[in-house]
């Protein structure tokens, strides 16, 4: 079974730096796509970015990027320029391609922005 | 641009009542979700349908029911509430296909306490 581990229950960063959370993931899949979702304190579960494991290249979305490491099964996610609205929960989530779409979440990374 | 919308926001239910979580989505998505989110354990799929007239469990499927009423709407029922229910539901739902990369979209989300 597959599986996502978060090993960063929390972290802080100071406003205006870079923090980098960390995934890994289990899988024997070779088809797969990869997700980190923000959920902020009114609850709702946001998008970050998404990564397919065909594609060689790292995904990035404005001052979010990750590095993804497909022999390693890593996917880390990269935020610069940290701002008081990136403080929220980060999931990082695995689905198999051919799947009926399940996600499987990892435990989730608090993060804090201090001003 | 509703997206994919859940009643009540909040519930409370004394232990042995029932209760039914309404979940709808306008984007014509074939697969629609139930997950739980506990303090510390990230979200859990409940149920799952991958199309209208079609359900099945999840990882934590005890103690729930759900009908995929039609293509836009998919209930989660609690027949006999119990303390251990008391979570934040997700409604979620997807295009699942590789062309849209398998992205999830989340409703708002239920707060339940059994007392």
């Amino acid at each position: 079974a597959q599986t996502v581990t978060q090993s960063q229950p929390e972290m802080s960063v100071q406003e205006a730096e870079t923090v980098t959370l960390s995934c890994t993931y289990d899988t024997s899949e070779s088809d797969y796509y990869l997700f980190w979702y923000k959920q902020p304190p009114s609850r709702q579960m946001i998008l970050v970015i998404r990564q397919e494991a065909y594609k060689q290249q790292n995904a990035t979305e404005n001052r979010f990027s990750v590095n993804f490491q497909k022999a390693a099964k890593s996917f880390s996610l990269k935020i610069s320029d940290s701002q008081l609205g990136d403080a929220a929960m980060y999931f990082c989530a695995y689905v198999g391609g051919g799947s009926q779409g399940n996600l499987i979440f990892g435990k989730g990374t608090k993060l804090s922005v201090k001003p | 641009n509703a997206g994919v919308t859940q009643t009540p926001k909040f519930q409370v239910l004394k232990t042995g009542q029932s209760m039914t979580l309404q979940c709808a989505q306008d984007m014509n998505h074939n697969s629609m979700y139930w997950y739980r989110q506990d303090p510390g354990m990230g979200l859990r799929l409940i149920y799952y349908s991958a199309s209208e007239g079609t359900t099945d469990k999840g990882e934590v499927p005890n103690g729930y029911n759900v009908s995929r009423l039609n293509k836009r709407e998919f209930s989660l029922r609690l027949e006999s509430a119990a303390p251990s229910q008391t979570s934040v539901y997700f409604c979620a739902s997807s295009a699942v296909t590789s062309y849209y990369s398998y992205e999830q979209y989340f409703g708002p989300g239920t707060r339940l306490t059994v007392t």
